[in-house]
C-alpha cells in the first residue's frame, strides 16, 4: 500500500520561475509535514515543514500549502534558481508511530 | 560540527560476505533510524532504534540487523548479503520528541 504519493517525478523549470511539488497522503495518524530537500552526494535535509492546524506557511522562497480534508500538501518555490536543483521529498511524519514516510521524489533541475 | 557519520562510502561486496556499516552521532540523539534509497522508491526504513539498547523493525528488515549498544553509534549489518541490497544507505538521527531528523551523507553499497 502506498500511504505517500508525490508528483512530478521530475521537473524542469527557468531561472525565475516558480516550481510545484505536490503530495497526498492517506494515513490519518500522520500530524507534521516536511520537506526534504537532496543534493547530489549528500543525505536529505529538512527543507520546511507544517503543522495541520495551518494551512499555509512561507520561509523565503519556499511555501507549503497544506489542505487537511483532501490530504494533500504541496511545495512552491518561487523565483526558482539553479542552486535549488536538487530532489525534493515529502516526508509526512506519525508522532505516534515516530515514523518520516517518504514520496518518491521529485528531481528538480533550474536552468540557468 | 554537529553532524551524522556513515563509513564507508562506497562499497562493493559478494553475495554472502557479511559487512557492517557504521553510524556515530555527536548530537546525542536518542533516536537513530537506517534507510535505504532505491530510485522511484523514496527512502524506506530498516531499522530504528529509541534508545540504547531499544531495537525495532521498520518497513523493510529482512536481511539486515542493527544493534544499539552506545547512544552515539548505531551499526547496521548484512550477515549474508544479496544482490537485492544494492543501494544507498543512510543513516539518520533526531532527537526525542523532535520531528526533524538529521541524515548522514550516505553509504553506496553494490553486492555483486
Amino acid at each position: 500500500q502506498q500511504q505517500v504519493k508525490q508528483s512530478p517525478q521530475s521537473l524542469i523549470v527557468q531561472k525565475g520561475g516558480i516550481s510545484i511539488i505536490n503530495c497526498a497522503y492517506e494515513n490519518t495518524a500522520f500530524d507534521y509535514f516536511p520537506w526534504y530537500q537532496q543534493f547530489p552526494g549528500k543525505g536529505p535535509a529538512l527543507l520546511i515543514a507544517i503543522r495541520p492546524d495551518v494551512s499555509e506557511k512561507k520561509e523565503g522562497r519556499f511555501t507549503i500549502s497544506f489542505n487537511k480534508s483532501a490530504k494533500q500538501f504541496s511545495l512552491h518555490i518561487m523565483d526558482s534558481q539553479p542552486g535549488d536543483s536538487a530532489t525534493y521529498f515529502c516526508a509526512p511524519f506519525s508522532g505516534s508511530a515516530r515514523q518520516l514516510t517518504f514520496g518518491s521524489g521529485t528531481q528538480l533541475t533550474v536552468l540557468p | 560540527e554537529a553532524q551524522v557519520t556513515q563509513n564507508p562510502r562506497y562499497l562493493i561486496t559478494v553475495t554472502g560476505k557479511k559487512l557492517t556499516v557504521t553510524c556515530s552521532q555527536n548530537m546525542n540523539h536518542e533516536y537513530m533510524s537506517w534507510y535505504r534509497q532505491d530510485p522511484g522508491l523514496g527512502l524506506r526504513q530498516i531499522y530504528y532504534s529509541m534508545n540504547v539498547e531499544v531495537t525495532d523493525k521498520g518497513d523493510v528488515p529482512e536481511g539486515y540487523k542493527v544493534s544499539r549498544k552506545e547512544k552515539r553509534n548505531f551499526p547496521l549489518i548484512l550477515e549474508s548479503p544479496s544482490p537485492n541490497q544494492t543501494s544507498l544507505y543512510f543513516c539518520a538521527s533526531s532527537l526525542k520528541g523532535s520531528t526533524e531528523a538529521f541524515f548522514g551523507q550516505g553509504t553506496r553499497l553494490t553486492v555483486v
